[in-house]
C-alpha cells in the first residue's frame, strides 16, 4: 500500500519567513496530494492540492510543487504570520479511485511573532 | 451548518462496552470516509462508501468495527468489546465523486476508553 513520509515534524520561523514542508510518496499510481491545515482540536482543512499533471500550484501566500519522478511534494508558506500556526499533513491518494487518503505524520509549524 | 457533522462529539466509555458514532455528509456528496487519528499522527483510513456500498476497509479494521451507510446518506461506526487502544479521534469526511474530490472532514469523536 501506499507509504507518505514528511518532513520535519516540527518548524519553527519567524514572523514574515518563509516555511517549507515535504513528503514522499511510495505508490507511484498515485496522482492527488493534497495538504491540511489542522488547528488544535479542530478538524482538518484542505488549504490546497495538486494533481500529478501539473508541477506547480499557487494560491497566494501558499504553494505546493511535485516532482512525479521523484515521488515528493512539498508546502511553501510565504511571509508566514502567527495565524499560519498549526499542524500541516500532506496527504496522496489513486483520485481516480476515490479511494483512501493516506497521510503523512504532520509537521508542527510554529510562526513566531 | 452545512457541513459534515458527527455525533457525538465526545464519548467515554469503559473497556469492553459497544459504542456507536454517526456522520451525517455533506448532503450532496455520495462518497463517504471514516479516518481514525491518534494523537501526534496523521488519520488513518478505515472504510469509505460510495452511496451505500462500502467499496473498501483497511486491514486496521477489525471485526469489533463495523461500519453501515444504509441510505447513502448518514453512517455509523460501531465498536463492539471496546479496548484502551480504541482511545482515538473519530473522523468522518465526505466528497462528490462528481465534483472536486476534495474530502471535507467532520469535527470527529473523541472516544476515550477507561
Amino acid at each position: 500500500g501506499e507509504n507518505v513520509e514528511q518532513h520535519p515534524s516540527t518548524l519553527s520561523v519567524q514572523e514574515g519567513d518563509s516555511a517549507v514542508i515535504k513528503c514522499t510518496y511510495s505508490d507511484s499510481a498515485s496522482n492527488y496530494f493534497p495538504w491540511y491545515k489542522q488547528e488544535l482540536g479542530k478538524r482538518p482543512q484542505l488549504i490546497i492540492d495538486i494533481r500529478s499533471n501539473v508541477g506547480e500550484k499557487k494560491d497566494q501566500r501558499i504553494a505546493v510543487t511535485l516532482n512525479k519522478t521523484a515521488k515528493h511534494f512539498s508546502l511553501h508558506i510565504t511571509e508566514t504570520q502567527p495565524e499560519d500556526s498549526a499542524v500541516y499533513f500532506c496527504a496522496a491518494s489513486r483520485e481516480t479511485s476515490g479511494s483512501r487518503l493516506t497521510f503523512g505524520e504532520g509537521t508542527q509549524l510554529t510562526v513566531n511573532p | 451548518d452545512t457541513g459534515v457533522s458527527q455525533d457525538p462529539r465526545h464519548k467515554i466509555t469503559k473497556r469492553g462496552q459497544n459504542v456507536t458514532f454517526r456522520c451525517d455528509p455533506i448532503s450532496e456528496h455520495n462518497r463517504l470516509y471514516w479516518y481514525r487519528q491518534t494523537l501526534g499522527q496523521g488519520p488513518e483510513f478505515l472504510t469509505y462508501f460510495q452511496n451505500e456500498a462500502q467499496l473498501e476497509k483497511s486491514r486496521l479494521l477489525s471485526d469489533r468495527f463495523s461500519a453501515e451507510r444504509p441510505k447513502g446518506s448518514f453512517s455509523t461506526l460501531e465498536i463492539q468489546r471496546t479496548e484502551q487502544g480504541d482511545s482515538a479521534m473519530y473522523l468522518c469526511a465526505s466528497s462528490s465523486s462528481g465534483g472536486s474530490d476534495e474530502q471535507y472532514f467532520g469535527p470527529g469523536t473523541r472516544l476515550t476508553v477507561t
